[in-house]
């Protein structure tokens, strides 16, 4: 399976601001996804990071509050806008490998203050 | 409203026990069911995947679909401490395989 990376691994944050997370795979994948896991919580589908397109958000997430990009094949950023402490949560990327299987990387655990 | 259910437990087995951990969806245009586990503060591991009703075995692990009755079910056997965990099911479906999540069972093994 790919390897996958979050940078920051975790971050705290003011109200107010905003934080980008980065997520890289070791190899090419067509589709990324970014969820959202709240503190004992399931996990909840934010959008789906297209390359060279925009992203197709999920219902209740909105792009301005959840801005992605997908420059390349192996690469995506989710900017967390105007955060609030409702925002505080556990941000996942995962990539569909191609053959039916999703698998994530480490997560980004972000609280704000 | 595409959902999938579980048991949130915690459910408890003794060491060496069959730990047996279930799922129900609703959206019967699922065609692929996976099962993963979540240790504390990390990120969901794939651990099953199934796409076809029966059993699949893989170690200690086998899963089970019946997609009549739209169920899927998890059995780990010998359990140990180690598979003290989150145990998460997902039902797909569609282009690019977007998944549902449950909301997890928490898995007690007791030594």
């Amino acid at each position: 399976s790919a390897v996958i990376s979050q940078k920051p691994s975790r971050d705290i944050c003011q109200r107010g601001t905003s934080l980008t997370i980065q997520c890289q795979v070791d190899s090419q994948v067509t589709m990324m996804f970014w969820y959202r896991q709240q503190p004992g919580q399931s996990l909840t589908l934010i959008a789906t990071a297209n390359q060279g397109s925009e992203a197709t958000y999920e219902s209740g997430f909105v792009i301005d509050k959840f801005p992605i990009s997908r420059p390349n094949l192996t690469f995506s950023t989710l900017t967390v806008s105007n955060m609030s402490p409702e925002d505080s949560s556990i941000y996942l990327c995962s990539v569909y490998d191609g053959g039916g299987e999703q698998f994530f990387g480490p997560g980004t655990r972000l609280t704000v203050l | 409203q595409k959902e999938v259910e579980q048991n949130s437990g915690p459910l408890s087995v003794p060491e060496g026990a069959i730990a047996s951990l279930n799922c129900t969806y609703s959206d019967r245009g699922s065609q692929s069911f996976f099962w993963y586990r979540q240790y504390s503060g990390k990120s969901p591991e794939l651990i099953m995947s199934i796409y076809s009703n029966g059993d699949k075995e893989d170690g200690r692990f086998t899963a089970q679909l019946n997609k009549a009755s739209q169920y899927v079910s998890l059995l780990i056997r010998d359990s140990q401490p180690s598979d003290s965990a989150t145990y998460l099911c997902a039902a797909g479906g569609g282009a690019g395989n977007m998944l549902t999540f449950g909301g997890g069972t928490r898995l007690m093994v007791k030594p």
